[in-house]
């Protein structure tokens, strides 16, 4: 049992650049979301989705785009990589959001230049 | 924006003693989740306390919350190297079945052998 899996681990992106952040779970859990881990900051939600085909956006959604196709799949894109992306992004998975426990992938850290 | 708030920042203290953090929140929650975070690492789920209880315990943790005063302690008795980690405190608000999780800042424990 893998739990949420992320990659890569590492990544460095120059300006304008785009990529996948994929994550992956293997728990059959609805509810999936993408946050960001800047100093200082705490977690800040980013998108999340409570199942295939349904997304929504949290706290900081701009430069990003996500999609849910599967249960078990929940990519996160950045479309044009902007220096203020640099961060430490983290893939999390839940049965019932906000009333059970999150599970949470190991991070993606990724800095553009 | 961050719903809870930890308190102190950062602490050090000795191995064996107890560490005890604390985490304001402002509005009305479901429940309030404990996370830690080891260096490097993706958050780990440590104890979830819902909104009608009072204290809970798991192994050497214990958490307490009043609701009353929108506050929460965790307490780390018997401390140990390795439970050096940043610890946050998570808050989902009472909103239906699916609520989003919001982290606070976390505190920094420095457990010094």
């Amino acid at each position: 049992n893998a739990g949420v899996t992320q990659t890569p681990k590492f990544q460095v992106l120059k300006t304008g650049q785009s990529m996948t952040l994929q994550c992956a779970q293997d728990m059959n859990h609805e509810y999936m979301s993408w946050y960001r881990q800047d100093p200082g900051m705490g977690l800040r939600l980013i998108h999340y989705s409570v199942g295939a085909g349904i997304t929504d956006q949290g706290e900081v959604p701009n430069g990003y785009n996500v999609s849910r196709s599967t249960t078990e799949d929940f990519p996160l894109r950045l479309l044009s990589a902007a220096p203020s992306q640099t961060s430490v992004y983290f893939c999390a998975s839940s049965y019932l959001q906000g009333h059970t426990e999150a599970f949470f992938g190991q991070g993606t850290r990724l800095t553009v230049v | 924006s961050q719903q809870g708030e930890e308190d102190p920042q950062a602490l050090s203290i000795q191995e064996g003693e107890n560490a005890t953090m604390n985490c304001s929140y402002k509005t009305s929650i479901n429940n309030l989740q404990w996370y830690r975070q080891n260096s490097g690492r993706g958050l780990v789920h440590l104890i979830l306390i819902r909104s009608n209880e009072r204290e809970k315990h798991s192994g050497r943790l214990r958490v307490t919350l009043d609701t009353s005063k929108k506050s929460s302690s965790l307490l780390i008795t018997a401390s140990r190297a390795a439970d050096t980690a940043s610890y946050f405190c998570a808050t989902a608000p009472n909103t239906g079945a699916n609520s989003k999780l919001t982290f606070g800042k976390g505190i920094t424990l420095s457990v010094r052998p």
